[in-house]
């Protein structure tokens, strides 16, 4: 089955500077590749996607890019507010049939004032 | 809110004991996904149900089960519960639509095993 892996575990960034998240994955059929934000005490929320037939996507503050050579995809955050302290994921998945999530381990977020 | 409801919301019960965790997905959604998240953990999927079939199987324990029912809402059934089965349970939904979409999920349900 897929595989995923996330790194790093924790990351702590000065705000305004930007934060890397990088994972990786291990079923070359994967095609679907979302990020998930959680707040503490709170449900993971959708805040990009990327599919296969991309390479990059960006939406405002926030970008993912996608290497299936490698199979690799990072999510960039530029401009870190203290809102964006959180547990970010990423996740893989092989559509057509069955879109079962497979998430990394998590990124603990923290921007410091 | 995503439209998907989770309930209850916290649970506290014995060791050995027996729970049943109900998920409604969002309207139209056909496949409920089961996660399971220990403190601090990461999210460990546990099963997927598409239109009321078992869809997908993953470190789901023999004392945990789950049905789809026709109505399309979802329920997870723990027994014989261990310490170790404390966590939050979280319940997702998806259109299934064939080409990645998002997945929705609830608010979940705290589980607490004393």
């Amino acid at each position: 089955g897929e595989n995923v892996e996330q790194h790093p575990s924790t990351l702590s960034v000065q705000e305004g500077d930007s934060a890397v998240i990088k994972c990786t994955y291990s079923d070359s059929a994967s095609n679907y590749f979302p990020w998930y934000k959680q707040e503490l005490g709170k449900r993971p929320q959708l805040i990009i996607d990327i599919r296969s037939n991309v390479g990059e996507k960006k939406d405002q503050r926030i970008a993912v890019t996608l290497n299936k050579t490698a199979k690799h995809f990072s999510l960039h955050i530029t401009e870190t507010q203290p809102e964006d302290s959180a547990v970010y994921f990423c996740a893989a998945s092989v559509t057509f049939g069955n879109e079962k999530l497979t998430f990394g381990t998590g990124t603990r977020l923290t921007i410091i004032p | 809110d995503s439209g998907v409801t989770q309930t209850p919301k916290h649970l506290i019960t014995a060791t050995g004991q027996r729970v049943t965790l109900r998920c409604s997905p969002r309207s139209g959604d056909l496949s409920v996904y089961w996660y399971q998240q220990s403190l601090d953990q990461g999210l460990q999927f546990l099963i997927q149900y598409y239109n009321g079939e078992e869809r997908a199987k993953g470190n789901i324990l023999e004392r945990f089960s789950a049905q789809q029912f026709p109505d399309l809402h979802s329920e997870l059934n723990l027994s014989s519960l261990e310490l170790g089965d404390s966590a939050l349970y979280f319940c997702a939904s998806s259109s299934n639509a064939g080409y990645g979409t998002e997945a929705f999920f609830g608010q979940g349900t705290r589980l607490t095993v004393v």
